[in-house]
């Protein structure tokens, strides 16, 4: 079964300080990962997906199948990055479900 | 982006009755909707699968028979909570796929007294 492990329940950093949000899986077909954010009092909402590559809000996460990980990066955090941050593998089958880990609460500190 | 909504944001019951939880997707069809419980400081666990036209499909621990979900058109989806107990307290999120994207609705608060 798909299994999603986010080691860290609080990251706490300081504004400007570089910010990585650990994220494994387990999966033995190809992997679908997503990174999703709830901000204070909002929905969840994607913030990426390793298959489009790109950066948001200045965050990136790679794909290393080596390690079967997904780390969230970003090299200066700013205090409006303070949520609760989901990593997801989707089902690679029919269903289109998401498998979420247990969140990490990032906290940037002014 | 697309939208996905839910009715009641919070809803509060007595012990042994049932409640209906709604979700819509606003601007566009879905012809599958999930539905996620998610407990205090706590990851959002999936609990079933919402088919439009057809039965529901269950994860693994969840009473079908207690959680009774209805994917009445390809906008709507109900999820009821039956003879709620103080246990079933808790948020309840549904989510929707709109092309590879899932776009969650906002939740509802259960507390059942």
């Amino acid at each position: 079964a798909q299994r999603v492990t986010q080691p860290e329940k609080l990251l706490s950093v300081f504004k400007g300080a570089p910010v990585e949000l650990k994220c494994n899986y387990s999966y033995s077909g190809s992997p679908e990962l997503f990174w999703y954010v709830q901000y204070s009092r909002q929905r969840l909402q994607l913030l990426l997906r390793h298959i489009s590559r790109e950066s948001i809000k200045g965050f990136t996460a790679d794909l290393n199948k080596g390690e079967t990980s997904f780390h969230l990066k970003k090299p200066f955090a700013q205090e409006e990055d303070s949520a609760m941050y989901y990593c997801a593998s989707r089902d690679g089958g029919a269903t289109n479900k998401l498998i979420f880990g247990t969140g990490t609460l990032l906290a940037v500190q002014p | 982006g697309a939208v996905v909504s839910q009715h009641p944001s919070r809803v509060i019951c007595k012990s042994g009755t049932s409640v209906k939880i709604e979700c819509r997707s606003l601007d566009f069809q879905a012809t599958t909707m999930f539905w996620y419980r998610q407990f205090p400081k706590q990851s959002l666990m999936l609990m079933a699968t919402s088919n439009e036209g057809s039965k529901a499909t269950y994860e693994q621990g969840v009473e079908k028979d207690k959680f009774l979900i209805n994917h009445a058109s390809l906008t709507l989806s109900t999820l009821t909570v039956t003879s709620a107990h103080p246990e079933d307290s808790s948020f309840y999120i549904c989510s929707a796929p709109r092309t590879d994207t899932q776009y969650f609705g906002p939740g509802t608060r259960l507390t059942v007294l």
